[in-house]
């Protein structure tokens, strides 16, 4: 079946503009997570939605960073005011529902260039 | 100090040799672990569980030592396709993002 989908697979924007990456799960995953990777670092959590429940937003690095999650599906990483630091990979992934047995299958990533 | 460590390598392996390396976790309530892979410029895919008492996928043994709050994964009879890089990941138990280390890259030659 169709795996998790991103876009756009690249984004190039010039710095103090505002993003928007996009995430389709899994159809019938009920929990979604953003991750970025920047360049020689590891994967790096941002946020998390699971159902109806307020998302874990522990890991955004600021106030520019902002997500939301619409009809329990698609969801919208929004990043305003794009910094040089904020390029990096932008990774998705979705699981049937939380907890350590499900697995987190990730989408191709969008990569942020900010220039 | 990061929560998860790895050696980045890259570990350079003749094709069909044994190759190891280990991660540690500086976060004692981490309750699940995995390694992971990511192929260059795609997206990390799971490679196992690692389970406490250890487990074993065809060619790859993956221990867990929570004494020493360490992992570790063992590719026997290495294949070209092997060469990627292998991240180590832990869980929390009362949470569900993934904590990962940096990578570790191996490279099997010929």
């Amino acid at each position: 079946g169709a795996g998790v989908s991103q876009s756009p697979s690249n984004k190039v924007t010039e710095k103090g503009k505002d993003v928007e990456l996009r995430c389709d799960p899994i159809s019938g995953h009920t929990a979604l997570y953003w991750y970025r990777q920047s360049l020689g670092q590891g994967l790096e959590f941002l946020i998390y939605f699971q159902g109806n429940s307020a998302p874990d937003k522990s890991g955004l690095p600021s106030d520019r960073f902002s997500a939301e999650r619409t009809g329990g599906s698609v969801s919208t990483l929004t990043i305003q005011r794009t910094q040089q630091e904020d390029s990096a990979v932008y990774l998705c992934a979705s699981s049937e529902a939380a907890g350590a047995g499900y697995e987190q299958y990730f989408g191709p990533g969008t990569r942020l260039t900010v220039t | 100090r990061k929560e998860v460590e790895q050696d980045p390598g890259p570990f350079n392996v003749p094709e069909g040799a044994t190759v190891a390396f280990n991660c540690t976790y500086s976060n004692s309530a981490s309750q699940s672990f995995f390694w992971y892979r990511q192929d260059c410029r795609k997206e990390p895919k799971l490679l196992m569980s690692v389970y406490s008492s250890g487990n074993e996928d065809g060619r790859f043994t993956a221990q867990l030592n929570r004494a020493s709050q360490y992992i570790s994964l063992l590719i026997r009879d290495s294949k070209l396709s092997d060469s990627a890089t292998y991240l180590c990941v832990v869980r929390k138990a009362a949470g569900n993002k993934l904590t990962f280390g940096g990578g570790t890259r191996v490279l099997v030659k010929p």
